[in-house]
């Protein structure tokens, strides 16, 4: 069974930095993409990028190039997000999410991790 | 950018059909998903490449697609449906997300 765990819950104060991890199971993790999706309180989906295990081929969103880093460690099946300043406009909640995509298109995500909120405030 | 325009609510009585509608230009010429999402959880994948269910996704969850606009149906809608629901498309080399439309069953 597929599986996608994300690490807990965080606290931080703006200009700290972050990493989030995203550990898959049930599956060849290195042959599927994994997005990045954060979903702000009480607000929809939004589409952070992708980064493929395999060979860490990464796809930011334009919104999110240069605010944020995907990496992969493929030899533990953890995908990982993370901030080098964090910003009090960056509280959210953050779902990784295995990606049915090609080196072109990203068609679906069939399988979401249990999501990792980031509360970012002084 | 590229917009999917989803309503921001329908309703619907238990046993009825809802009809949740997406759309966006060319969007005939794109795949397109959907998810359910209940308050506090994960998005669940409940349709994708425009008519196809994921296993384990109950059969009165349907999705079509005419012109430029997408629709997810729910026939004999039940309490357990009420949730948002979000449409996914890939344009650009981008995934985009519309707004959302919550479904209420009152």
């Amino acid at each position: 069974e597929v599986h996608l765990v994300q690490s807990g819950a965080e606290v931080k104060k703006p200009g700290e930095s972050l990493k989030i991890s995203c550990k898959g199971s049930g599956y060849g993790f290195m042959s599927y993409w994994i997005g990045w999706v954060r979903q702000m309180p009480g607000k929809g989906l939004e589409w952070m990028g992708i980064i493929y295990p395999g060979d860490s081929d990464t796809r930011y969103s334009p919104s999110f190039q240069g605010q944020v880093t995907f990496s992969a460690d493929k030899s533990i099946s953890t995908a990982y997000l993370q901030w080098s300043s964090l910003k009090a406009s960056d509280t959210a909640m953050y779902y990784c999410a295995r990606g049915y995509c090609t080196k072109r298109v990203c068609y679906y995500f069939d399988y979401w991790g249990q999501g990792t909120l980031v509360t970012v405030s002084s | 950018s590229y917009d999917l325009t989803q309503p921001p609510s329908v309703s619907v009585s238990p046993g009825q059909t809802a009809s949740i509608t997406c759309s966006g230009d060319e969007l005939g010429d794109k795949y397109v998903s959907w998810y359910q999402q209940k308050p506090g959880q994960s998005p669940v994948l409940v349709i994708y490449q425009d008519i196809k269910r994921p296993s384990g996704i109950p059969e009165r969850f349907s999705g079509s697609k005419s012109g430029n606009t997408a629709t997810l149906t729910i026939s004999g809608t039940q309490a357990m449906d009420e949730a948002d629901f979000y449409c996914q498309a890939w344009d650009s080399s981008s995934v985009v997300f519309g707004g959302g439309a919550k479904l209420t069953v009152l």
